[in-house]
């Protein structure tokens, strides 16, 4: 049974550039949530996805979007990057927006020169 | 708004030592409390929750009981191990939908 599948890896992008991240939950679970990490610091909330609406939102600009297939996986995207965009994205599976078990993924580092 | 607080690492024990890493809460009504584990190179992995006042919760040998009155969810473990090396955070979730907010972390290393 797999688990909780991130893409890429690692990446590097240049300021301003645009990003795509992948998220594929574990095998029966419908919800998804994304968190960024920055480096010495725990994870952040930044959306989360289930029935492909985004159903909650942290305090992240409109630059961060998302988006969730009728297969459950999902997508983040950065437009406009910024030095400060430099983080660990975590993704996280759940069965359910309201389940206190939730998967994750072993991340994407994105760094941004 | 909600907030977790956790000591500040590194904790350096020798093995068999006792563990305590601290963790309160500032939270608008009444959460359920987690505590996650990321061992080197993985993703975060859930270790235990507890979901109401006075409710312990406990795997692998680590227990944390949430105590509304002090706001704390402290973790421990009787007899760590080499393998307990990892950064452990203290979380929370509030309300509609399983958000959660985490502590900024503590690092655990264990010496043979």
């Amino acid at each position: 049974d797999a688990g909780v599948t991130q893409s890429p890896t690692h990446l590097i992008k240049t300021r301003g550039q645009q990003v795509t991240l992948r998220c594929s939950p574990k095998s029966g679970h419908d919800t998804v949530s994304w968190y960024q990490q920055a480096l010495g610091q725990g994870p952040q909330f930044i959306f989360q996805y289930y029935e492909e609406e985004e159903r909650q939102r942290g305090n992240f600009p409109d630059r961060f979007s998302g988006h969730q297939f009728p297969n459950y996986s999902s997508e983040l995207n950065v437009n406009a990057l910024l030095l400060g965009d430099s983080a660990l994205y975590l993704c996280a599976s759940s069965l359910g927006q309201l389940a206190y078990e939730q998967y994750f993924g072993p991340g994407t580092r994105l760094t941004v020169t | 708004g909600d907030s977790v607080t956790q000591m500040e690492g590194p904790v350096t024990l020798s093995e068999e030592a006792f563990l305590t890493i601290n963790c309160t809460y500032t939270a608008t009504g009444y959460p359920s409390l987690f505590w996650y584990v990321q061992y080197p190179g993985e993703g975060l992995q859930l270790l235990l929750k507890a979901t109401k006042a006075d409710d312990k919760g406990s795997n692998k040998g680590f227990e944390a009981t949430y105590r509304k009155e002090t706001t704390s969810f402290h973790l421990e473990k009787g007899s760590v191990q080499v393998s307990d090396s990892a950064v452990y955070f203290c979380a929370l979730s509030i309300g509609a939908g399983n958000m959660l907010t985490f502590g900024g972390g503590t690092r655990l290393m264990v010496k043979p």
